[in-house]
């Protein structure tokens, strides 16, 4: 099947620091979502973006979707200790409903 | 809305069992996804329906798994018998339509021992 590489899969960081993400893919998407989990939960849906070159933030988060539409990325800004988790892309190539999911990017905050 | 709502939440079985995990979906949503996330493959999609009719099974890993949905407000999933590599976290998700985000249960944890 379509796979999602994301990168990196795993980060450690300081408390206060900027973390940054992405998701490319071979293939066009139409649609690019990042979810976050936590542990023993389901994930969670933090920002979905629908249009090409689309900017989109959600509190100290933002998200883009990259203008070639086979990329997006995700930054989080002044990192606090509950951000710890992991972070998924998720995307949905046109004329298909399936969403294909990264591996996930691990994040730590040191606080 | 509660949101997508999954039971059991842990299920512990034995090899050979039969197990149903069982899934409600958000009210109005005409998309059900089944997922399983295990550490080595991530989330992978089992099935998913539209309206209550399956539409793609192809990612069900063998014959001894089969989902029902026999209405808009609850759907099924069925593993009979039971293996020790079926244990993994269960997924079930719902999306309005088939463009928009998907939103997922807590999952059930299944170990097979």
């Amino acid at each position: 099947g379509q796979q999602l590489n994301q990168s990196p899969q795993s980060m450690f960081i300081q408390e206060g620091e900027d973390v940054s993400m992405n998701c490319t893919s071979s293939s066009i998407f139409n649609t690019w979502l990042w979810y976050k989990q936590d542990p023993g939960e389901g994930p969670v849906l933090l920002i979905a973006l629908y249009k090409a070159g689309e900017l989109t933030s959600n509190g100290r988060l933002t998200a883009q979707f990259g203008i070639t539409r086979k990329d997006s990325f995700l930054n989080i800004s002044a990192s606090i200790p509950s951000d710890v988790g992991i972070y998924f892309c998720a995307g949905r190539q046109g004329g298909s409903e399936k969403l294909v999911f990264g591996k996930g990017t691990k994040l730590t905050v040191n606080p | 809305d509660a949101g997508v709502i999954q039971s059991p939440r842990h299920e512990v079985t034995e090899m050979g069992q039969e197990v149903t995990l069982r899934c409600k979906p958000i009210s109005g949503h005409d998309y059900l996804f089944w997922y399983r996330q295990t550490m080595m493959r991530g989330l992978e999609l089992l099935i998913y329906f539209n309206n209550n009719v399956p539409i793609d099974d192809s990612g069900m890993p063998e014959d001894r798994f089969s989902a029902k949905m026999p209405n808009a407000s609850f759907s099924t999933l069925k593993i009979q018998p039971s293996e020790p590599r079926d244990s993994a976290v269960y997924f079930c998700a719902s999306s309005f339509d088939r463009d928009t985000e998907a939103f997922f249960g807590q999952g059930t944890r299944l170990t097979v021992v």
